[in-house]
């Protein structure tokens, strides 16, 4: 099973400043990585798939990058509705077989 | 607009089971599968596993072979996940998304289902 370990668990920022969140995989994933948001009683939203590829209605403030086993999920200026959790997960596997990060909760500074 | 509408909450005695239901909308069911993952109260999320909307293939997680039973019913665009021999720590929200070989775009809104005695 492929293990993905993200850090920091919690990261607290200002609104305007920049967050940079990561991921890392225990063996390469090529770029078959997603990042999540998921507020408080909500289901997960896709933000970015391929490591790098903004999902539909995503704003460009929102940026990934990497590939292998590093990733880095970053926002460039923080908008109040964009503290909540952060997951990134891995599908790299047939037959599908997939797995989350831990969560990093991005809180206000 | 593409949308996954799940059936409601449910109160389950221990060592029952729990079938929850994830109607598909807007797209062509049979070109995607379908995963479901559940998230613990306070948790991260778990997937469970996937179904091909297409031939019914499934993969499920290691850890719930033999307890999950993922089913899908093409005439009504509808996905299943039935869960047997229930204990407290199934307790969670379950959610099904759609999922090809990728990322999981929508999700539905989910399920809360609550083993208590």
């Amino acid at each position: 099973e492929i293990v993905m370990t993200q850090s920091p668990a919690t990261l607290s920022v200002s609104p305007g400043e920049r967050a940079t969140l990561s991921c890392r995989a225990s063996q390469s994933v090529s770029s078959n990585l997603a990042w999540y948001q998921q507020k408080p009683g909500q289901a997960p939203r896709l933000l970015i798939y391929g490591a790098s590829t903004r999902a539909t209605g995503i704003p460009a403030r929102f940026s990934g990058s990497g590939s292998g086993t590093e990733f880095t999920l970053t926002i460039s200026s923080l908008q109040s509705e964009d503290f909540a959790v952060y997951y990134c997960q891995q599908y790299n596997n047939w037959p599908p077989e997939y797995t989350f990060g831990q969560g990093t909760k991005l809180e206000i500074k | 607009q593409v949308q996954l509408v799940q059936s409601g909450a449910e109160v389950k005695k221990p060592g029952a089971s729990v079938k929850v239901s994830c109607k598909a909308s807007g797209y062509t069911f049979t070109s995607y599968g379908i995963s479901w993952v559940r998230q613990a109260p306070g948790q991260g999320l778990e997937w469970m596993g996937w179904i091909s909307a297409y031939n019914g293939n499934t993969n499920y997680a290691q850890k719930l072979q033999g307890r999950v039973t993922m089913t899908t019913d093409t005439s009504t665009s509808t996905a299943y996940m039935e869960l047997r021999s229930l204990r407290s720590d199934d307790t969670a929200v379950y959610y099904c998304a759609r999922a090809k070989i990728g990322p999981f775009d929508p999700w539905g809104q989910g399920t809360l289902v609550t083993v208590s005695s």
